[in-house]
């Protein structure tokens, strides 16, 4: 059973526009999440991350919130580009040593 | 730096076939990882090391050997492939493992089939 889920194959939106990119887990140990970017052909790349004593964690244009009594963390991305067009990726872990990848969003940003 | 290397980029087997996927980083990082990326399954953790002679399984190691002889390289074994190791293969590495700040580089990729 997968203990990071990404429930939403695939998400569209308008250049320029927020885009929310959404992540839920099951496990309470985990206390490290991390988002990464991956286009196509290539491997993932780290974008942000955030620990289990912060809610939230900005970096530029990427906010990552975390809700640790949901069980679920968001991406934001404002404003959106189309060179954001990629999978989103969120992870998760307990021991830094094990990481739990969520299935993937797709992101579109049409222009 | 080239960062992390795999070799080869795509690679087809038939069943019972052994072969050795590559992974090299030169980044000096003690940390290496091995996913398999299959459709709707995201990345799961095959093998990981945190140190040259040091290794252990993650979440799907059945069907796979590791070794870590030197901090450089991280090879991964398919002893018997079968076509349910059909998948796209990322090596991974990072500073320590043991620190939550450490993001973690991955390989463009062995693409994989099985047949």
């Amino acid at each position: 059973d997968q203990q990071v889920k990404q429930n939403s194959p695939s998400l569209s939106v308008q250049e320029g526009r927020i885009s929310i990119l959404n992540c839920d887990y099951t496990n309470s140990m985990f206390d490290y999440f991390l988002w990464y970017k991956k286009y196509p052909a290539e491997g993932p790349t780290f974008l942000i991350s955030i620990s289990s004593i912060k809610d939230k964690n900005e970096d530029g244009r990427f906010t990552v919130f975390l809700n640790k009594s949901a069980k679920h963390l968001s991406l934001h991305i404002v404003p959106s580009q189309p060179g954001d067009s990629a999978v989103y990726f969120c992870a998760a872990s307990a021991t830094f040593n094990k990481f739990y990848f969520g299935s993937g969003t797709k992101l579109n940003v049409k222009p | 730096n080239a960062g992390v290397t795999q070799t080869p980029k795509f690679q087809v087997l038939k069943t019972g076939q052994s072969m050795t996927l590559q992974c090299a980083q030169d980044m000096n990082h003690e940390y290496m990882s091995w996913y398999r990326q299959d459709p709707g399954m995201g990345l799961r953790l095959i093998h990981y090391s945190v140190g040259a002679g040091i290794t252990d399984q993650g979440e799907v190691p059945n069907g796979y050997n590791v070794s870590r002889s030197t901090t450089e390289d991280f090879p991964l074994r398919l002893l018997s492939a079968a076509p349910s190791q059909t998948s796209v293969y990322f090596c991974a590495s990072s500073y320590e493992g043991t620190s939550g700040s450490d993001e973690q580089f991955f390989g463009p990729g062995t693409r994989l089939t099985v047949l």
